[in-house]
């Protein structure tokens, strides 16, 4: 049974950083592409972040350009993301997703994470 | 950037009526266009990609059509538990893959 398991939310100050991972299992982690989609409370969902399976391609939302980094580390089927200069507007539950195949449909989701970022 | 407009942003029915959900796209993506349900507390679930094809799982009762702008997806006769949020998303021309801002379906 596929399995995604985000960790690493919580409560941060405007302008702190925080690494948000997700735990893969029961599929071959290093044969997905994955993306992170976010959803602030009460709202739509919000694509973030796309990460081929060996990391060659990787593409972000305009909105965290260049404030957040995507990465993985197939060898601990681990997906992460990176994010720094923290935003209220940022202010979310990130989920991890695999593609769907060779598409970019979020498929496979993990629970979400909630980040909070307020003073 | 492709903006994605859904129609209505709330629908009230009762069971065993149709459900029509539309989804227009500013500008054309062929049928590169998913659809997601997403009930309170959960992850979205992927129920139809690329415009018409059902991912796995997804009840026969759930179909979708369209392709270019305008997109529909369908559910032929409601059922309880497809009260939810429906969400649909393109591939068509990406980065930034984009998302409609959903429509709330309520079952009586």
């Amino acid at each position: 049974e596929v399995q995604l398991l985000e960790s690493g939310g919580g409560l941060v100050k405007p302008g702190g950083c925080l690494r948000l991972s997700c735990a893969a299992s029961g599929f071959t982690f290093s044969r997905y592409n994955m993306n992170w989609v976010r959803q602030a409370p009460g709202k739509g969902l919000e694509w973030v972040s796309s990460i081929s399976s060996g990391s060659g391609y990787i593409y972000y939302a305009d909105s965290v350009k260049g404030r957040f980094t995507i990465s993985r580390d197939n060898a601990q089927n681990s997906l992460y993301l990176q994010m720094n200069s923290l935003r209220a507007e940022d202010t979310a539950v990130y989920y991890c997703a695999t593609w769907f195949g060779e598409l970019p449909y979020s498929d496979h989701w993990g629970q979400g994470a909630l980040v909070t970022v307020s003073s | 950037e492709i903006v994605l407009t859904q129609s209505p942003a709330n629908l009230s029915l009762s069971p065993g009526e149709r459900a029509t959900l539309s989804c227009r796209a500013s500008q054309s993506i062929s049928t590169y266009l998913a659809w997601y349900q997403q009930k309170p507390g959960q992850a979205p679930r992927l129920l139809i990609y690329d415009a018409s094809s059902g991912a796995t799982g997804t009840p026969a009762r759930f179909s979708g059509s369209g392709s270019g702008t305008d997109f529909t997806l369908t559910i032929s006769s409601l059922e309880p538990e497809d009260s939810a949020v429906y969400y649909c998303q393109q591939r068509g021309s990406w980065p930034p893959l984009t998302f409609g801002g959903g429509t709330k379906l309520e079952i009586k």
